[in-house]
C-alpha cells in the first residue's frame, strides 16, 4: 500500500513568488491535513480537507490556501512568499477523524 | 482548549538502558493520545495511540506508553534503548477533530 506522497521534496523560491505543493494521500483516505514545521514554532496546523471541503483551519494568514480534489489529492498554495515561510511542509492523511494520521516525508521550502 | 507539553527538549540515554520521554496533556473530556517519531528529513511516523482501555499501550519498534489519567500524562517508554532510536519524538492529543502536537523531544541514544 503506497504511503502519503508529497511533491516536490525540495523547493527554493524567492520572496514575493508563489508556490504550490502537492500531496497524494493513501488510497481510500478522505481526510488530508497540512502542517508547517519550523525549528522555532514546531508543528503548526494549517488546514484540513475532507471530501473536498475545508473542515478546519489553523491560525495562518490568507496567503496560505489549499484545496482538495475529488480523488482526495490536495494542493497547498502560498502566495507572496516571505522569508519566514521557509519550513518543512508536511501533509498527512487519515481515513476519517477516528484515526491517527499517516504523514508524508514533507516538502522543504526555502525562501531566499 | 487542548494543550500538550513535553517538558524535556532533549533526553540522553545510554544504549541498552531504559528510556522515558515525558508528555502531559490538558484536554476537556476523554483524550485520544498519540506518539509519533521523526527521523532527519522525514515525515512523522506513527508509534502508538491510546483511545480507551488498558492504560499500557504497546506500539511499534518495542515502544510502549502509559496513560495516567490522574497525572494527565502519557509517557513513552522502552525497556532497552537502541542507537537507532535517536530521533525527534512528538506527543499529540486529538480533541474533536483537531490534532495538537507537543513541541517535541530530541532523544539521543549514546553507544
Amino acid at each position: 500500500k503506497a504511503g502519503v506522497t508529497q511533491t516536490p521534496r525540495y523547493l527554493i523560491k524567492t520572496r514575493g513568488q508563489q508556490v504550490t505543493l502537492s500531496c497524494s494521500p493513501i488510497s481510500g483516505h478522505r481526510s488530508v491535513s497540512w502542517y508547517q514545521q519550523t525549528p522555532g514554532q514546531g508543528l503548526q496546523f494549517l488546514f484540513e480537507y475532507f471530501s473536498e471541503t475545508q473542515r478546519n483551519k489553523g491560525n495562518f494568514p490568507g496567503r496560505f490556501s489549499g484545496r482538495q480534489f475529488s480523488n482526495s489529492r490536495s494542493e497547498m498554495n502560498v502566495s507572496t512568499l516571505e522569508l519566514g515561510d521557509s519550513a518543512l511542509y508536511l501533509c498527512a492523511s487519515r481515513l476519517d477523524s477516528s484515526y491517527g494520521y499517516t504523514f508524508g516525508s514533507g516538502t522543504r521550502l526555502t525562501v531566499v | 482548549a487542548q494543550s500538550v507539553a513535553q517538558p524535556e527538549d532533549q533526553v540522553n540515554v545510554a544504549e541498552g538502558n531504559p528510556l522515558t520521554v515525558k508528555c502531559t496533556y490538558s484536554v476537556s473530556g476523554n483524550p485520544y493520545l498519540f506518539w509519533y517519531v521523526q527521523y532527519p528529513n522525514r515525515g512523522l511516523q506513527f508509534l502508538l495511540k491510546y483511545i480507551t482501555g488498558d492504560n499500557l499501550v504497546k506500539g511499534s519498534y518495542g515502544f510502549e506508553a502509559e496513560f495516567n489519567k490522574s497525572q494527565t500524562s502519557f509517557h513513552l517508554k522502552k525497556p532497552s534503548a537502541l542507537v537507532s532510536d535517536s530521533a525527534l519524538y512528538f506527543c499529540a492529543v486529538r480533541e474533536n477533530q483537531n490534532f495538537v502536537f507537543g513541541p517535541g523531544t530530541r532523544l539521543s541514544v549514546l553507544p
